[in-house]
């Protein structure tokens, strides 16, 4: 399992565009990036997943360069509600290997 | 909701007791995964099922921790002579996998908390 690097924490304001960077340097040929949403109290939600090139869903955006050894996480205009701890992960199989994730506070 | 209902929400238990959480995983899904979460942690395996074969154990779940999804439906997690350590968020997930290769989107529940006193 790709051990993942990001960000402690982000600070953002409303309205603006949040990247978020994820560093999987050893991430295997068939590794999937996935990321996950997380607010307190609450299970990890579902946010993107992704191979290669870009991916983009109602929510976010999802970028992964060529060598796939980081991606990012585009979150446009945030809200208040998207203050949350964001979760990165590389992986071939369903056993999820959670870090400590970045933990995004979003400011009126 | 994502489907995946877990219960109760919240337990608070003495120390030496057992408690035992359940989870309802999203209809048809195939695949059963308890986590275990505590504060400023991200959460952490503990043991997944296959149906109701039970395919993996994290090195976490030690003795006093058992798994069982009888029916390959919902799942109970028991922890017997719960210790303060115990106390966390316990999270199921579910999905739907053919052979267990990546891809394949998991659903967590809102978790369960267990707090020891």
């Amino acid at each position: 399992l790709a051990k993942t690097t990001q960000p402690i924490s982000m600070d953002s304001y409303e309205g603006q565009e949040v990247n978020i960077t994820c560093s999987h340097n050893n991430i295997a040929t068939n590794d999937y990036i996935t990321w996950y949403q997380q607010f307190p109290s609450q299970g990890p939600r579902f946010i993107i997943q992704g191979y290669k090139t870009k991916v983009t869903n109602e929510v976010a955006s999802l970028f992964i360069p060529a060598d796939r050894k980081s991606s990012t996480l585009s979150l446009p205009r945030v809200s208040l509600s998207d203050t949350a701890v964001y979760y990165c992960l590389a992986h071939n199989t369903d056993k999820l290997i959670f870090g400590t994730g970045t933990r995004l506070q979003v400011f009126p | 909701d994502t489907g995946v209902s877990q219960n109760p929400r919240h337990k608070i238990t003495k120390r030496g007791q057992n408690v035992t959480f359940r989870c309802d995983p999203i209809s048809e899904h195939n695949r059963l995964y308890w986590y275990r979460q505590t504060l400023g942690q991200g959460p952490e395996f503990l043991t997944y099922f296959q149906n109701e074969a039970q395919l993996e154990k994290s090195r976490l779940l030690s003795d006093r921790f058992s798994a069982e999804r009888p029916k390959g439906s919902f799942s109970t997690l028991e922890i017997q002579r719960t210790e303060q350590g115990d106390s966390a968020m316990y999270l199921c997930a579910s999905s739907l996998t053919g052979t267990g290769i990546s891809g394949n989107t998991i659903y967590f529940g809102e978790g369960s908390w267990l707090t020891v006193v």
